[in-house]
């Protein structure tokens, strides 16, 4: 799997744009990028994934660049309840086990 | 659709005891994994389950650990001989098929003294 980078953490002020990036340089085309998030004391949660093309659903919309290089999650009214770790993760998707390779995610704090 | 439970929630034992976590996947999820979390790092993975078989088990999973689906429903992940070392966030994941979307529960901390 493909090794992604993330800032370690990042502050968003209530109501507006959180935009979380990471870069996966090594990417492999049949690799999709998958977000998810961590609430204190939770287990993750899934937000979204992708392989190409931008990716929107009710939580969140994901942006990759042309190359695949880098990509962004954007949380478009960031409230206080989205205050967690986020994680990007690169994977292939197979009949294989599909496990998850965490690495340590952005901590993203949302202010009032 | 429940969500994917564990129990219990905390457990706090004394080093050399053993000790079992049991976890309820989503109804009907024929793949169940287990995952370490300890303070500050993100989840490890340990091993996997489609239906009762286990499939896959990481170099984590020490001789120590032993995991269990019977009948392809619940779980039971058990430490033997616990160790300082075991203490972490034990996390229970489900999904069905080859769904993206993996369901964690809230996990079980344990804690060895």
């Amino acid at each position: 799997d493909a090794k992604t980078t993330q800032p370690t953490s990042m502050d968003c002020a209530e109501g507006r744009a959180a935009n979380l990036p990471c870069n996966h340089s090594t990417i492999s085309g049949n690799e999709y990028v998958y977000w998810y998030r961590q609430i204190h004391s939770q287990g993750p949660q899934y937000i979204i994934h992708g392989l190409k093309n931008n990716e929107t659903n009710e939580m969140a919309s994901l942006i990759i660049t042309e190359d695949r290089k880098s990509s962004t999650l954007i949380l478009p009214h960031a409230t206080l309840r989205d205050t967690a770790v986020y994680y990007c993760i690169v994977r292939v998707w197979d009949n294989a086990g599909n496990m998850l390779t965490f690495g340590g995610g952005t901590r993203l704090m949302v202010k009032p | 659709d429940t969500g994917v439970s564990q129990d219990p929630r905390h457990k706090i034992t004394k080093r050399g005891q053993n000790v079992t976590f049991r976890c309820d996947p989503i109804s009907e999820h024929n793949r169940l994994y287990w995952y370490r979390q300890t303070l500050g790092q993100g989840p490890e993975f340990l091993t996997y389950f489609q239906n009762e078989a286990q499939l896959e088990k990481s170099r984590l999973l020490s001789d120590r650990f032993s995991a269990e689906r019977p009948k392809g429903s619940f779980s039971t992940l058990e430490i033997q001989r616990t160790e300082q070392g075991d203490s972490a966030m034990y996390l229970c994941a489900s999904t069905l098929g080859l769904s993206y979307e993996q369901y964690f529960g809230p996990g079980t901390r344990l804690t060895v003294t």
